[in-house]
């Protein structure tokens, strides 16, 4: 258990529809960062937060958003789903934002977009 | 062309064998590299990580770094069964504000 918490595991909604997904850090690390996994694609990175501010910023789509809170939990909003959004969603946490730090992954939550 | 290449196999060895799992990458300002290891439905835990070149080892795994050609291995030895699973190489540049780049994954069956 990599002490990072993702939910929900797995998400059916239908296309045009808006998705939140959550994920809580492991305890006393600061940085999270949003990763996208799919078959053609692989694991591309999305977007960081670092103690509740945008730090990097990937191939994320206009259509998502995301946010970290006070707490640090943090939140991966997905908007006008298209079938192609269908992947797995995983959750990374680090103690800092230095390019050192290590990576700790979620399970990670399944969205299926039908 | 893709910043990291990884052959995506799958790659089926008998228990015991030594496995070799590379990658090759064209940014050369990349410094920090790592292998994540993916089981079924869970979701990657770091392996080994490097910093610029040269060998790691740790128990079974060797971790090798050639930067000259911006390739890098993974060695597993005495492979198990429990060795089955995806395997991601990941890799960094020395800047503020850059994410880390994973590889495809090599899909790794080590059969009893």
């Amino acid at each position: 258990d990599s002490g990072v918490t993702q939910t929900p595991k797995h998400l059916i909604t239908a296309t045009g529809q808006r998705v939140t997904l959550r994920c809580s850090p492991r305890s006393g690390d600061l940085s999270v960062y949003w990763y996208q996994q799919s078959l053609d694609q692989g694991l591309q990175f999305l977007i960081q937060y670092y103690n509740g501010e945008e730090r990097a910023k990937g191939n994320i789509l206009e259509r998502f958003s995301a946010q970290q809170f006070p707490d640090l939990h943090s939140e991966l909003n997905l908007s006008s789903l298209e079938l192609g959004d269908s992947a797995l969603y995983f959750c990374a946490s680090s103690v800092g934002a230095g390019f050192l730090d290590i990576q700790y992954f979620g399970a990670g939550t399944r969205l299926s977009v039908l | 062309q893709k910043e990291v290449e990884q052959d995506p196999g799958p790659l089926s060895v008998p228990e015991g064998a030594i496995v070799s799992l590379n990658c090759t990458y064209s940014n050369s300002a990349f410094q920090y590299f790592m292998w994540y290891r993916q089981y079924s439905r869970k979701g990657p835990e770091l392996l080994m990580y490097t910093y610029s070149s040269g060998n790691k080892e740790d128990g079974r795994f060797t971790a090798q770094v050639d930067k000259s050609s911006k390739y890098i291995s993974l060695f597993i030895r005495d492979s198990q069964p429990s060795d089955s699973a995806t395997y991601l190489c990941a890799m960094k540049a020395n800047q503020a504000g850059t994410a880390l780049i994973f590889g495809k994954g090599t899909t790794l069956s080590v059969s009893s």
